[in-house]
């Protein structure tokens, strides 16, 4: 079975640095992905990570670690317009994508 | 450059009553295809997934279906709607082969009373 947790929700200041870990344990792995979602909108791609390490796109950063089952995405710099839902998606095959709960953070000015 | 639509945005129906929600895609061709269900503050669940036309993988065990009947056109049904069936449903598309992302439509908001 597939099984990927993330954290519920989380709240940070407006300016700071907030962290979303993203545990998981899948039969195969071919990259996980994370996605925001606004809410009542679509989920909108923000990163990938196939190989272990880090990958830096502005103010986002995405962390893999195969061995571990683990993956981080820090959003940095925080503005009012992050307050969203995160998603973490593990891809076990070519054609599917498996999804955590998602992990609503919260801005406060 | 690609888009994908879907239609309605919102809809409310009563239980029992038959379902059809529509998605198309422009600007690629041989997309893989996706429908996935979102309940309230919930992650995604992938529903059924389609590789071409005709092709349908159903990936959990419910009174939905699914059909493909052109490339860039995938329809998702069901003949008697539950209340368990309300939710957010996101239609989305990845390249063939090598699929990467997965690009999501706007989705459609269904309540079922």
């Amino acid at each position: 079975g597939q099984n990927i947790d993330q954290p519920t929700e989380m709240t940070a200041t407006e300016g700071a640095i907030v962290q979303i870990n993203c545990t998981y344990q899948t039969s195969g792995f071919n990259g996980l992905f994370w996605y925001q979602q606004h809410a009542g909108e679509a989920p909108t791609f923000l990163s990938y990570n196939v190989l272990d390490g880090l990958e830096e796109k502005g103010r986002f950063s995405s962390f893999l670690s195969r061995s571990k089952g683990y993956s981080y995405l820090l959003l940095k710099e925080l503005q009012m317009k992050d307050s969203a839902s995160y998603l973490c998606a593990v891809r076990p095959q070519t054609n599917k994508l498996t999804f955590g709960g998602g992990t609503r953070v919260l801005v406060k000015p | 450059s690609q888009t994908i639509h879907q239609w309605p945005a919102t809809l409310v129906q009563p239980v029992g009553s038959p379902l059809s929600l529509e998605c198309t895609v422009e600007g690629t061709s041989n997309p893989n295809l996706y429908w996935y269900r979102q309940a309230a503050g919930r992650g995604l669940q992938l529903l059924f997934y389609s590789v071409g036309i005709g092709q349908i993988s159903s990936e959990v065990p419910q009174n939905l279906s699914a059909s493909r009947p052109q490339d860039r056109q995938f329809i998702l049904s069901s003949k008697k709607l539950l209340l368990s069936d309300s939710g957010f449903y996101l239609c989305a598309w990845s390249t063939p082969g090598l699929a990467v992302e997965q690009y999501f439509g706007p989705g459609t908001r269904l309540t079922v009373t």
